[in-house]
């Protein structure tokens, strides 16, 4: 039973440029939640995805945007990429029978240069 | 808004030692409450989790209980190992908003 799955692992981008984030989730899990965790603190949650809509979202701007598509895989786009969105992204899934559970990724490493 | 508040580390123990890593929460409610661990370079792990007051969760020889009347989760193991280095952080599902919110993470370092 695969888990949640990330891609890429690494990646460098420069100031200015986008970039898009993929996510597959657990089987049998219907809900993707994006999390930003920056050096040396815990997780922020940038927002949630649920039956391909946009269903909550934390204090991220605009630049950050998010899809879900009918396989409940979901992708983060983060355009004009400042220095300091330099972190891991994490992905997490659920669904209504984990109970509150979220399962993690193991995250892409995002470098702005 | 709900929060986590976690003791800050490092933490450096040797092997064998009793671990206690506090964390506190405000809610309005009752919410899920979890230990997550992260390992070097590696996404979080579910450690344990528990849903309703006076509820103990436990795994792999951690502990926590969910103490409504100090609002408090603390996590504790009776003897650590240096496999057991890590950062560990403290959760809640937040009711109102669909999400989990997260405390800061404490480091713990185990010394053979």
């Amino acid at each position: 039973d695969a888990g949640v799955t990330q891609s890429p692992t690494h990646l460098i981008k420069t100031r200015g440029q986008q970039v898009t984030l993929r996510c597959s989730p657990k089987s049998g899990h219907d809900t993707v939640s994006w999390y930003q965790q920056a050096l040396g603190q815990g997780p922020q949650f940038i927002f949630q995805y649920y039956e391909e809509e946009e269903r909550q979202r934390g204090n991220f701007p605009d630049r950050f945007s998010g899809h879900q598509f009918p396989n409940y895989s979901s992708e983060l786009n983060v355009n004009a990429l400042l220095l300091g969105d330099s972190a891991l992204y994490l992905c997490a899934s659920s669904s209504l029978g984990s109970g509150n559970t979220i399962y993690f990724g193991e995250g892409s490493w995002l470098t702005v240069v | 808004g709900d929060s986590v508040t976690q003791m800050e580390g490092p933490v450096t123990l040797s092997e064998e030692a009793f671990l206690t890593i506090n964390c506190t929460y405000t809610a309005t409610g009752y919410p899920s409450l979890f230990w997550y661990v992260q390992y070097p370079g590696e996404g979080l792990q579910l450690l344990l989790k528990a849903t309703k007051a006076d509820d103990k969760g436990s795994n792999k020889g951690f502990e926590a209980t969910y103490r409504k009347e100090t609002t408090s989760f603390h996590l504790e193991k009776g003897s650590v190992q240096v496999s057991d280095s890590a950062v560990y952080f403290c959760a809640l599902w937040d009711t109102g908003g669909f999400k989990t919110i997260f405390g800061a993470g404490t480091r713990l370092f185990v010394k053979a």
